[in-house]
């Protein structure tokens, strides 16, 4: 099957700093990747939709000068928390697909802490 | 505006007995419906996709249903077990992914 790599899977950095998130389609191309954040005991809420080579679409609500997308190529989308404060903190999952009406694959998400 | 709305929120069950998860959506024009699984502080796992034109999906001793005109899809998992002790989200698909807030699935043993 498909697979998804999103890295790291973890990462804890002081408030103000930069943080970036990989999201890789190891072994197909993925024309459209998804970003998601999820808080605790909360559904997943999408944040993004990208997709290769164009502006990724924003989400009602979502600052797209704070999180900042980029899906440079059909295997790699980023997501980057640019001056990170703790509200911040939160699970961020990405997910991939080949074409419209297929699957999605997710990645493994990453656990942001922001102190 | 598409919503999606799991029931229940939580459910325990004794270890073997069969069980369904229920999910309905607002807007019956998805291109499909597909269940999932998450486990704490985990990504998630796909486990059954659904298309429009399709009723149900079987893998394993899970079964989805998908009544497209009413606006509902089941998740039936047969002989329960431990291991499937974790929440279970279904999304839809129309022009955005929308996901159901997940049902909290504990098997006991």
């Amino acid at each position: 099957g498909a697979v998804v790599s999103q890295h790291p899977s973890r990462v804890i950095c002081k408030s103000g700093t930069s943080v970036k998130i990989e999201c890789r389609s190891l072994d197909f191309q993925a024309t459209t990747m998804f970003w998601y954040r999820q808080f605790p005991k909360q559904s997943l809420m999408l944040m993004a939709t990208s997709n290769e080579g164009s502006k990724a679409t924003y989400e009602q609500g979502v600052e797209k000068d704070k999180f900042l997308i980029n899906h440079a190529s059909l295997t790699l989308s980023t997501l980057t928390v640019t001056s990170a404060h703790p509200e911040d903190s939160s699970f961020y999952i990405c997910s991939a697909k080949k074409n419209t009406n297929e699957k999605l694959f997710f990645g493994s998400g990453t656990q942001l802490s922001v102190l | 505006k598409q919503e999606v709305t799991q029931i229940p929120a939580a459910l325990s069950v004794p270890e073997g007995e069969n069980l369904v998860l229920n999910c309905s959506f607002t807007d019956s024009a998805i291109y499909n419906l597909q269940w999932f699984r998450q486990d704490p502080g985990k990504g998630l796992t796909s486990l059954l996709l659904i298309q429009s034109s399709q009723r149900e999906q079987t893998s394993g001793r899970l079964n989805a249903s998908l009544d497209k005109s009413s606006g509902r899809s089941t998740l039936y998992i047969a002989a329960s077990q431990p291991g499937d002790s974790a929440t279970y989200l279904c999304a839809v698909l129309d022009d955005k992914i929308i996901f159901g807030k997940g049902t909290r699935l504990h098997i006991l043993p």
